[in-house]
């Protein structure tokens, strides 16, 4: 059983330009959800993807969007990137049903200049 | 709207004291509560879940939670931490009819001190 991989480990970008984060899910889960985790902060959920459609959003602004595919990997867009965009970006993998457990990935380190 | 409070940001304890990390949710509704933790240079790991039945609940390594409605509480225990338990914790809470969205708190760092 492989668990959450996530890529690129760390990626610089400067302001105003565009970052796809890749996750590919544990084996046998379906549903993957993303989180930004700020410096000294607890994560926080940005949306959960389920049958590759977007079910359910945090409080972010639109130009942070994303991507389920059939395998159930998923990715996480980020237009217009902002400086306080720069953060660890979490994945996490879990089996839809009533209740589920996340398990998380590594991250992907954001940082933006 | 839904939140998590972590008391202690900051804990340092000598090897073999005991351990009481405290989390407080703020939600009307029946909620599954976590623990994660995320040792040095890892990623987030389940500890425990509590999602109905027995309030105690047991987790890997020797960790427990208990879970007090009344006060709205899920704090964490450990009767006797080791050097290897030097991580940062966190409680999160999500709604029982919500199985997306996690609410975090900000975090606990806890250091063992050999």
């Amino acid at each position: 059983e492989t668990g959450v991989t996530q890529s690129p480990t760390h990626l610089i970008k400067t302001r105003g330009q565009q970052v796809t984060l890749r996750c590919s899910s544990q084996s046998g889960h379906n549903t993957v959800s993303w989180y930004q985790q700020a410096l000294g902060q607890g994560p926080q959920f940005i949306f959960q993807y389920y049958r590759e459609e977007e079910n359910g959003r945090g409080n972010f602004p639109p130009r942070f969007s994303g991507l389920q595919f059939p395998n159930y990997s998923s990715e996480l867009n980020v237009n217009a990137l902002e400086l306080d965009d720069s953060a660890l970006y979490l994945c996490a993998s879990s089996l839809r049903g009533s209740p589920d457990t996340q398990y998380f990935g590594p991250g992907t380190r954001l940082t933006v200049l | 709207a839904q939140s998590v409070s972590q008391h202690n940001h900051h804990v340092i304890l000598s090897e073999a004291a005991s351990l009481e990390l405290g989390c407080n949710y703020s939600y009307g509704g029946t909620v599954n509560l976590f623990w994660y933790v995320q040792y040095p240079g890892q990623h987030l790991q389940l500890l425990l879940k509590y999602f109905s039945g027995d309030p105690l609940v047991k987790g890997i390594k020797g960790f427990e939670a208990e879970f007090i409605k009344s006060k709205f509480s899920f704090n964490l225990r450990k009767p006797s931490v080791q050097w290897s338990d030097t991580a940062e914790y966190f409680c999160a809470v999500r709604s029982s009819s919500n199985t997306g969205k996690l609410i975090f708190g900000q975090g606990t760092t806890l250091q063992v001190k050999p």
